[in-house]
């Protein structure tokens, strides 16, 4: 199975900060990666999909780069809605897995 | 408007059964893959289970395997989930979503299910 290492684990930052997510893979995963947001009682939103493709109706704050095994999901000036939880996942192969979270809270 | 909307959820004893149903609107159901995902109160999310667009490709998590079912009937743009055996590591809002390419795109509100005795 494919393990998927997010860090960190919990994220202080404050409003306009550009901050930077990382979500490492234990084997190589070509592109097959997305990225969600997930707010307290909500279902998950789809940010990015394979890597770097930006879902749309997404706020072009949110990027998302990398291949292999390192990909990081930016984003470039923090908004108040954005202090929420973020999670990775790959589609590579069976069975998909996710990554543990980042949890961004206010500094 | 897009959506997709689960029932099924509730409490059930240990070694129960449950099915769950996710029903799409919105968009052309046949053409997606679909997926249950599963989050445990206060835990992150989990895949459970994935069915292709004419059932031809299942996949389940080892966590699930043997015990659950994921099904799909394209006329009634419903996709389910048979749940026996249930444990209590079972216990977690059940969410359906589609695939886009690497991507689970539309996402049900999600139905609960509480395994106890």
């Amino acid at each position: 199975d494919i393990q998927l290492t997010q860090s960190p684990s919990f994220l202080p930052a404050s409003v306009g900060d550009r901050v930077t997510i990382t979500c490492r893979a234990s084997q190589g995963i070509n592109s097959y990666l997305a990225w969600y947001q997930q707010k307290p009682g909500k279902a998950p939103k789809l940010l990015i999909y394979s890597a770097s493709n930006l879902q749309s109706g997404v706020p072009s704050r949110f990027s998302g780069s990398g291949s292999g095994t390192e990909f990081t999901l930016t984003i470039s000036s923090l908004q108040p809605e954005d202090f929420t939880t973020f999670y990775c996942q790959q589609f590579n192969s069976y069975p998909l897995t996710f990554g543990g979270g980042t949890k961004l809270e206010i500094k | 408007e897009v959506q997709l909307v689960e029932s099924g959820g509730g409490l059930v004893k240990p070694g129960g059964s449950l099915r769950l149903s996710c029903v799409a609107s919105g968009f052309t159901f046949s053409s997606y893959s679909m997926n249950w995902v599963r989050q445990a109160p206060g835990k992150g999310l989990e895949w459970v289970s994935s069915i292709s667009r004419s059932s031809g490709e299942i996949n389940y998590a080892d966590s699930v395997k043997g015990r659950f079912t994921i099904s799909r009937d394209n006329a009634k743009n419903s996709l389910y989930l048979q749940m026996n055996s249930l444990r209590a590591e079972d216990t977690a809002v059940y969410y359906c979503a589609n695939r886009i390419d690497d991507g689970m795109d539309v996402w049900g509100q999600g139905t609960t299910v509480t395994v106890s005795s």
